[in-house]
């Protein structure tokens, strides 16, 4: 149990629509970071937030945005979806400042689009 | 630019088998390298870190030694159990890169009775 918890667990689009995915940081933890997992993918580096900015972004087009809430929750919003976003989008919180890099990582939303 | 490497799977042992999954990597500077797990139908987890070379990681009879002149931060256990079935993820971070994290394949193993 890592205090992460993602919103929806499962999740089915149609090409072109517009979908928000949810994310709950562990208790304490300022910072957090979205990647995509392909199916028989590593995780790929969408972007981070730390106290509600953007603060690092992979290599995605726009329509990928976030958002960061005063109570470190986050959001993932992706427009215009295509069939190759498709994915496991999995969401990382973790506290900047510790000097540390661990990340504890929710168990993620599932995006299928068609 | 920064990448890791690891060895296509799946891997398929006995229990009790000795483990090697490999792993190396591409960085600028002086890099951290994790393993993580991904248990079936569960999110990531972090088995073990290194910061600098020469550092060994270890978590549960898992362990990883970065080894900066072979660029390499290979995966063992001594022993597997059933329970070790899992999706293995090498990566690393750049100190200051925003703690994003560059990511192996994975490496699935399936450990039979």
């Amino acid at each position: 149990e890592t205090g992460v918890t993602q919103s929806p667990t499962h999740l089915i689009k149609t090409r072109g629509q517009q979908v928000t995915l949810r994310c709950s940081s562990q208790s304490g933890h300022n910072t957090v970071s979205w990647y995509q997992q392909a199916l028989g993918q590593g995780p790929q580096f969408i972007f981070q937030y730390y106290r509600e900015e953007e603060n690092g972004r992979g290599n995605f087009p726009p329509r990928f945005s976030g958002l960061q809430f005063p109570n470190y929750s986050s959001e993932l919003n992706v427009n215009a979806l295509e069939l190759d976003d498709s994915a496991l989008y999995l969401c990382a919180s973790s506290y900047t400042g510790e000097g540390t890099e661990k990340l504890f990582f929710g168990s993620g939303t599932q995006l299928s689009v068609l | 630019g920064n990448s890791v490497t690891q060895m296509e799977g799946p891997v398929t042992l006995s229990e009790e088998a000795f483990l090697t999954i490999n792993c190396t990597y591409t960085a600028t500077g002086y890099p951290s390298l994790f393993w993580y797990v991904q248990y079936p139908g569960e999110g990531l987890q972090l088995l073990l870190k290194a910061t600098k070379a020469d550092d060994k990681g270890s978590n549960k009879g898992f362990e990883a030694t970065y080894r900066k002149e072979t660029t390499s931060f290979h995966l063992e256990k001594g022993s597997v159990q059933v329970s070790d079935s899992a999706v293995y993820f090498c990566a690393l971070t750049n100190a200051g890169n925003n703690r994003k994290l560059i990511w192996g394949l994975g490496t699935s193993l399936a450990v039979n009775p």
